[in-house]
């Protein structure tokens, strides 16, 4: 089946601006997890969604971070007022409880901040 | 705070060579580790992972030792190709939450 989606692939925002980024994972998965990778660096944890219920925030950088999945399925990640310490790629991953903890990610979004 | 600390940073093994990653962790909960494989412009991808009931763990060329008591695991790619040049992660989680990364070694095998 599909693997883990995630749009746009690139973006390119001025500093001040918002962005939305979003996350399809494989049908069916009710984990859903957000990570930061900044260029050179392992991925570091954002977020996580179980169904619609966030669990777990604490990886959020600042308030200007703000994460939603409304239906349990697709997800969006919003950057407010973005600054240049924003860029980096940004990575989905989704689980299934039936495959244990292996999570599955997507091809990331690209965010530059100018 | 680096809770998995990750050696070496990069690393040049010839065609047919044995490539070794090692790791270590701090958070004794850690219960999960897997190893992940991203190619530029790619998501990671899980590798092989290991559970730390076990001390060794092999999937056709992938091995994973783990040492509990010393907090240590490291990956070694037998008869490494070319296909092979990435960068890998060795990863820690616990229970179906957060993967904490090391800060990835870049491999380059050479023809």
């Amino acid at each position: 089946g599909a693997g883990v989606s995630q749009s746009p692939r690139y973006k390119v925002a001025k500093r001040g601006q918002d962005v939305a980024l979003r996350c399809d994972p494989i049908s069916g998965h009710v984990s859903l997890f957000w990570y930061q990778q900044a260029l050179g660096q392992g991925p570091e944890f954002l977020t996580y969604f179980q169904n619609e219920a966030q669990l777990d925030k604490s990886g959020l950088p600042s308030d200007r971070f703000f994460a939603e999945r409304p239906e349990g399925s697709v997800s969006t990640l919003k950057i407010q007022r973005t600054q240049q310490e924003d860029s980096a790629v940004y990575l989905c991953a989704s689980s299934s409880p039936g495959q244990g903890y292996e999570q599955y990610f997507g091809p990331g979004t690209r965010l530059t901040v100018t | 705070q680096q809770q998995v600390k990750q050696s070496p940073q990069s690393l040049i093994v010839q065609k047919g060579g044995i490539s070794i990653i090692n790791c270590a962790y701090e958070n004794t909960a850690f219960d999960y580790f897997p190893w992940y494989q991203q190619f530029p412009g790619k998501g990671p991808a899980l590798l092989i992972a290991i559970r730390p009931d076990v001390s060794e763990k092999k999937e056709g060329r992938f091995t994973i030792s783990f040492n509990k008591s010393a907090k240590q695991f490291s990956l070694h790619i037998m008869d490494s190709q070319p296909g092979d040049s990435a960068t890998y992660f060795c990863v820690a989680g616990t229970g179906r939450r957060a993967l904490t990364f090391g800060s990835g070694t870049r491999l380059q095998v050479q023809p």
